[in-house]
């Protein structure tokens, strides 16, 4: 089993939906999760930060259980320009203290109008 | 202010040529990470160095791969006799190296590595 797994798509969404993206994570010491977008040939960008139950920014919502050991990620009234892929990353404490980071294989989300 | 700079963006190499990608991190970060991103996929960790000592270079597929960071700034990943599986994107990323677990890794925009 991978260590973060995410469904890979494409979602094709009409414009104004709203769209849930899950990501499953396997280390149950990972205390930080991350939702990144990456769009074409470019670099993956920090959307939000997740550290205990949730977290809210605008249109964009982050829920984390940790129980189940899954991220979720909502988009509401969906743009556009939210066209993109989406990262799901997951801290992977170390001895070394490093926290790096595990993505998923990252989602693509196709908003159409 | 400005970002993680990477250079080259693009780097064709011929199989069997040393290549060497540079990384100018945030200033004032500690930390600094290297991925390898393949065509489809996520990015996979490559080596972390916290100033000038790489402390995990756990993710380095071979000892073909290379990285350094000898004065705590600028850091070069070196590959060595490049086979075509290298093909991809090698991301840069840093961070404070303050924050624990919540520290933001800033991502810089890659070079497309394409070995022939």
């Amino acid at each position: 089993r991978k260590e973060v797994e995410q469904d890979p798509g494409p979602f094709n969404v009409p414009e104004g939906a709203t769209v849930a993206f899950n990501c499953t994570y396997s280390n149950s010491a990972s205390q930080s999760f991350f939702w990144y977008r990456q769009d074409c040939r470019k670099e993956p960008k920090l959307l939000m930060s997740v550290y205990s139950s949730g977290n809210e920014d605008g249109r964009f919502t982050a829920q984390l259980n940790r129980a189940s050991q899954y991220i979720s990620l909502l988009i509401r009234d969906s743009k556009l320009s939210d066209s993109a892929t989406y990262l799901c990353a997951v801290n992977s404490p170390s001895r070394f203290g490093n926290e790096k980071l595990t993505f998923g294989t990252g989602t693509r989300l196709t908003i159409i109008p | 202010g400005a970002g993680v700079s990477q250079s080259p963006r693009y780097k064709v190499a011929k199989r069997g040529q040393d290549v060497a990608l540079r990384c100018d991190p945030i200033s004032g970060h500690v930390s600094l990470f290297w991925y390898q991103q393949a065509l489809g996929q996520g990015p996979e960790f490559l080596t972390y160095f916290q100033n000038e000592a790489q402390l995990d270079k756990s993710g380095l597929p071979s000892d073909r791969f290379f990285a350094e960071r000898p004065e705590g700034s600028v850091s070069t990943l070196k590959i060595q006799r490049t086979q075509q599986e290298d093909s991809a994107v090698y991301l840069c990323a840093s961070s404070t190296g303050t924050g624990g677990f919540t520290d933001t890794q800033y991502f810089g925009p890659g070079t497309r590595l394409t070995v022939l």
